[in-house]
């Protein structure tokens, strides 16, 4: 079946430093998302990415869907210690109902 | 901002009991998912439901498991004969329509506990 690797499983950064983490898949996606969780919480929409090539922003945040539509990156700039937790890529083929899921980048910021 | 709302926030039930996770999607959605994530582990897609059916389901929904919307606000996982491997947090999410900009939007989840 579809399958999303995420990578790094694990950050661990200095606050002010800029993040980055990527999914790639074998498979062609028609849609990107980016979720975060939080502990004890659902995944909440970060960005969605609808078109090959896009590359969209929301704040600090920055991500784009890469051109051959199996791959797409997450960069946070200028961390904040309420950027701990989990982000999740997912993403949807043409025609499907479900989003497949990343395994999930924990990242972990000192202050 | 309207969310989706889940109960119970945990729910701790006996192997082979019969358990049943409540959702209420947001008020203008017409598209209904549940997924679940095992502690430690990615969310996995369980099964889509619009008007009235399931309309995709993964192989992890197998006959232990039904979905249904009981009336107009909520919609309901139900697992007949609970393992443990059952133990996970269970996500609802619902989306307005099929829109290329209409995204899922998430619950907090159910934890489920079984014992």
């Amino acid at each position: 079946g579809q399958q999303l690797n995420q990578s790094p499983q694990s950050m661990f950064i200095q606050e002010g430093e800029d993040v980055s983490m990527n999914c790639t898949s074998s498979s062609i996606f028609n849609t990107w998302l980016w979720y975060k969780q939080d502990p004890g919480e659902g995944p909440v929409l970060l960005i969605a990415l609808y078109k090959a090539g896009e590359l969209t922003s929301n704040g600090r945040l920055t991500a784009q869907f890469g051109i051959t539509r199996k791959d797409s990156f997450l960069n946070i700039s200028a961390s904040i210690p309420s950027d701990v937790g989990i982000y999740f890529c997912a993403g949807q083929g043409a025609g499907a109902q479900k989003l497949v899921f990343g395994q999930g980048t924990r990242l972990t910021i000192n202050p | 901002e309207p969310e989706v709302t889940q109960t119970p926030s945990h729910q701790v039930t006996q192997m082979g009991q019969e358990v049943i996770l409540r959702c209420v999607p947001i008020s203008n959605h017409l598209y209904f998912y549940w997924y679940r994530q095992i502690l430690g582990q990615k969310v996995e897609f369980l099964v889509s439901f619009y008007n009235n059916e399931i309309s995709e389901k993964s192989e992890i929904f197998d006959d232990q498991f039904s979905v249904e919307r009981p009336d107009g606000s909520n919609f309901t996982l139900k697992i007949r004969s609970t393992k443990l491997e059952d133990s996970a947090m269970y996500f609802c999410a619902s989306r307005r329509g099929q829109g290329w900009d209409q995204p899922q939007h998430f619950g907090d989840g159910t934890r489920l506990s079984i014992l």
